[in-house]
């Protein structure tokens, strides 16, 4: 079965840094690689896709990576927000049409 | 297009009484998915649907739970007899296809309280 884990579980940054947060997989046989924003109490939202013939995937101060052979994403953002303060989280998607997701990072950016 | 819609949007409920959660998927998806979320075990996926049919019900997690898409747009979740351990967020999501081609859009979910 395919286990997701992200690095760090929490994060407190100081405005204006910029950050990376990590996301490992077990299986390398996966179709995208998705990361969503979720704030507390709320749904989640989507920020990037990646498919797993792509490298990475920019959108505004966000830029994914993926490297499939190694089991391994991340997350940058630039100049990081307090607006930016959610929990973060990487899903996998699997031949079965499955999402596989980590247990994402609580980040917080510091006024 | 106005997103997945669930409803309700909160649900406190008794021991041993039914509940019944609702999700409208984004016109013209035909995959919808339903996951639970909780502090100690994260999202998992209950069951998926392709084309109003039930494709993995294997994350159910017991007979207590069922689940239906009788046509595109709308799909229910039922517990019966909700039990505490029931208590979570439930999301509904829906896709355009199976598979590679696009993400999944969630709705804002559903929190469950069962006391």
């Amino acid at each position: 079965k395919q286990e997701v884990t992200q690095i760090p579980a929490a994060l407190s940054v100081p405005e204006g840094e910029n950050l990376v947060l990590n996301c490992s997989f077990t299986d390398s046989a996966i179709y995208n690689l998705q990361w969503f924003r979720q704030d507390p109490g709320k749904g989640l939202t989507s920020l990037l896709l990646i498919q797993s013939s792509q490298r990475e995937q920019t959108s505004g101060r966000l830029n994914a990576s993926l490297d499939k052979s190694s089991g391994r994403s991340t997350l940058y953002i630039a100049a990081s927000q307090p607006g930016d303060s959610a929990t973060y989280l990487c899903a996998v998607m699997t031949g079965a049409n499955n999402l596989f997701f980590g247990t994402g990072t609580r980040l917080t950016v510091i006024p | 297009d106005a997103g997945v819609i669930q409803s309700p949007r909160h649900e406190v409920t008794e021991m041993g009484q039914e509940v019944t959660l609702r999700c409208k998927p984004i016109s013209g998806h035909n995959s919808l998915f339903w996951y639970r979320q909780t502090m100690m075990r994260g999202l998992e996926l209950l069951i998926y649907f392709n084309n109003n049919v039930p494709i993995d019900d294997s994350g159910m997690p017991e007979d207590r739970f069922s689940a239906k898409m009788p046509n595109a747009s709308f799909s229910t979740l039922k517990i019966q007899p909700s039990e505490p351990r029931d208590s979570a967020v439930y999301f509904c999501a829906s896709s355009p296809l199976t598979g590679t081609a696009s993400g999944y859009t969630f709705g804002s979910g559903t929190r469950l309280t069962v006391v």
